[in-house]
C-alpha cells in the first residue's frame, strides 16, 4: 500500500491554457474523489467516482472541468481555458468498498494560473 | 445541507500543554465525523473517525475526540501537545446516500506550538 499519489505536484500555467492532473488511488479502493482547496479554506468537494462511473458532480465543477476514470483505476482532472480563479490545491482521495466514509488523501497538485 | 463550523481560526499552545479543538456540525441524520491534519504543502492525514457506537474515539498520534449529539459537537483533544503537532486541523462530516459520498469540511484551525 503506497497511498494515493498525484502528479504533478506543482503546475504553473498561463491563463487560457489547458491542464491535466492525474491521481492514482490506493489499489483496492473502488471510490475516488476530487476536491479543491483554496488558501485559508477547507477542501471543497468537486466530483466522485465509484469504479469508472462518475456519480456526483458539484456545482463548483464548471463546464471547463472534466474528470475521467476510464478503467476504474487512475483518474484525470482536466481544466480547459484556465482562469486565475482556478489557482488552488487539487486534492484526490480514495476510499475502500463498503460502508465507511473514510477517505485517504494524496499530497495534492498545486495549480498556479498566471 | 450539511455544514461544519470550526470557531477557532488559530490556536497557540505551549508544548506539553493540553489541547482542545472545537467542531460543530449541522446534519439531519446521524453523521459520520472525521478529523484530518494537514502539514504545510501536504495532503490530509486521517486522525480519527466516528461512525457509531462509543462516543469517545481514539485516533493516531495520541488524539481523541468525543461525539456529543446534544451539542452537535465533535471536539478533538490531546492531553500533551508535541512541537510536531503544529499543523492545520480540519473537521469534516461525511454523507453517504448509497450512490454518492462526499466530505464537507470546516475552514480549519491552525495550531501553533511554542517551546
Amino acid at each position: 500500500d503506497t497511498g494515493v499519489s498525484q502528479n504533478p505536484r506543482h503546475k504553473i500555467t498561463k491563463r487560457g491554457q489547458n491542464v491535466t492532473f492525474r491521481c492514482d488511488p490506493i489499489s483496492e479502493h473502488n471510490r475516488l474523489y476530487w476536491y479543491r482547496q483554496t488558501l485559508g479554506q477547507g477542501p471543497e468537494f468537486l466530483t466522485y467516482f465509484q469504479n469508472e462511473a462518475q456519480l456526483e458532480k458539484s456545482r463548483l465543477l464548471s463546464d471547463r472541468f472534466s474528470a475521467e476514470r476510464p478503467k476504474g483505476s487512475f483518474s484525470t482532472l482536466e481544466i480547459q481555458r484556465t482562469e486565475q480563479g482556478d489557482s488552488a490545491m487539487y486534492l484526490c482521495a480514495s476510499s475502500p468498498r463498503g460502508g465507511g466514509n473514510e477517505q485517504y488523501f494524496g499530497p495534492g497538485t498545486r495549480l498556479t494560473v498566471t | 445541507a450539511q455544514s461544519v463550523t470550526q470557531p477557532d481560526i488559530h490556536i497557540t499552545v505551549s508544548e506539553g500543554a493540553s489541547l482542545e479543538l472545537r467542531c460543530n456540525y449541522s446534519y439531519g441524520a446521524t453523521p459520520y465525523l472525521f478529523w484530518y491534519v494537514q502539514s504545510p504543502g501536504q495532503g490530509l492525514q486521517l486522525l480519527l473517525k466516528y461512525f457509531s457506537g462509543d462516543t469517545l474515539v481514539q485516533g493516531i498520534k495520541g488524539f481523541e475526540a468525543e461525539f456529543k449529539r446534544s451539542q452537535s459537537s465533535f471536539n478533538l483533544r490531546k492531553p500533551s501537545v508535541h512541537w510536531s503537532d503544529a499543523a492545520e486541523y480540519f473537521c469534516a462530516v461525511g454523507t453517504y446516500t448509497g450512490t454518492a459520498s462526499k466530505l464537507t469540511f470546516g475552514t480549519g484551525t491552525r495550531l501553533q506550538v511554542t517551546l
